[in-house]
């Protein structure tokens, strides 16, 4: 089966601060890509990070990054020094071919 | 970079009703288009596979005859929801895969009002 699962459904964090979302999922490739979109109160869907299960080095963008373990099958997102325009709905994703899976999200706050 | 252009951004539309809903790639073609259905604070449910001059892929569940899905140009894709009715209302997203496999790339979404 082929599953993404966030497990959890609300986090907040601090301005400035640091927070970690957490992403786990279920696969039997070994080639695929992994991705974190935002989705902000306009609900348009906004690529974040991406990262090829191939790679061993962590992808990161500005105050972005994420600590992949495929062996774990996890897949965090490290969002740092976190500004009010953070604040969304953050889904992880995995891609395989055109197959594409997303959890359940993560709606994280962030506090002035 | 690869955008996405949806219309309309949001619809009402009376019980019985047929709605359609355009996709289209702006500056990129698109042999496969998504069609996503999203409930209020729920994930993205994946409905179909929309596929240049073939017959879409539907999501086990997805009534094909309701939700009726043509893409005739590599650059739009439409989804008819016919026959509408309350609980059609949702939120509708669709999406294309940009060549490079950078992921999807997502229109702005419809929000369908079936009153």
């Amino acid at each position: 089966a082929q599953t993404v699962t966030q497990s959890q459904p609300e986090m907040s964090v601090q301005e400035a601060e640091t927070v970690t979302l957490s992403c786990t999922y279920d696969t039997s490739e070994s080639d695929y890509y992994l991705f974190w979109y935002k989705q902000p109160p306009s609900r348009q869907m906004i690529l974040v990070i991406r990262q090829e299960a191939y790679k061993q080095q962590n992808a990161t963008e500005n105050r972005f990054s994420v600590n992949f373990q495929k062996a774990a099958k996890s897949f965090s997102l490290k969002i740092s020094d976190s500004q009010l325009g953070d604040a969304a709905m953050y889904f992880c994703a995995k891609n395989t071919g055109n197959q594409f899976y997303f959890g359940t999200g993560t709606s994280l706050t962030v506090i002035p | 970079g690869a955008v996405v252009s949806q219309h309309p951004s949001w619809v009402i539309c009376k019980s019985g009703t047929s709605v359609k809903i355009e996709c289209r790639s702006l500056d990129f073609q698109a042999t496969t288009m998504f069609w996503y259905r999203q409930f209020p604070k729920q994930s993205l449910m994946l409905m179909a596979t929309s596929n240049e001059g073939s017959k879409a892929t539907y999501e086990q569940g997805v009534e094909k005859d309701k939700f009726l899905i043509n893409h005739a140009s590599l650059t739009l894709s439409t989804l008819t929801v016919t026959s509408a009715h309350p609980e059609d209302s949702s939120f509708y997203i669709c999406s294309a895969t940009v060549v490079d496999n950078y992921g999807y790339t997502f229109g702005s979404g419809t929000r369908l009002t079936v009153v």
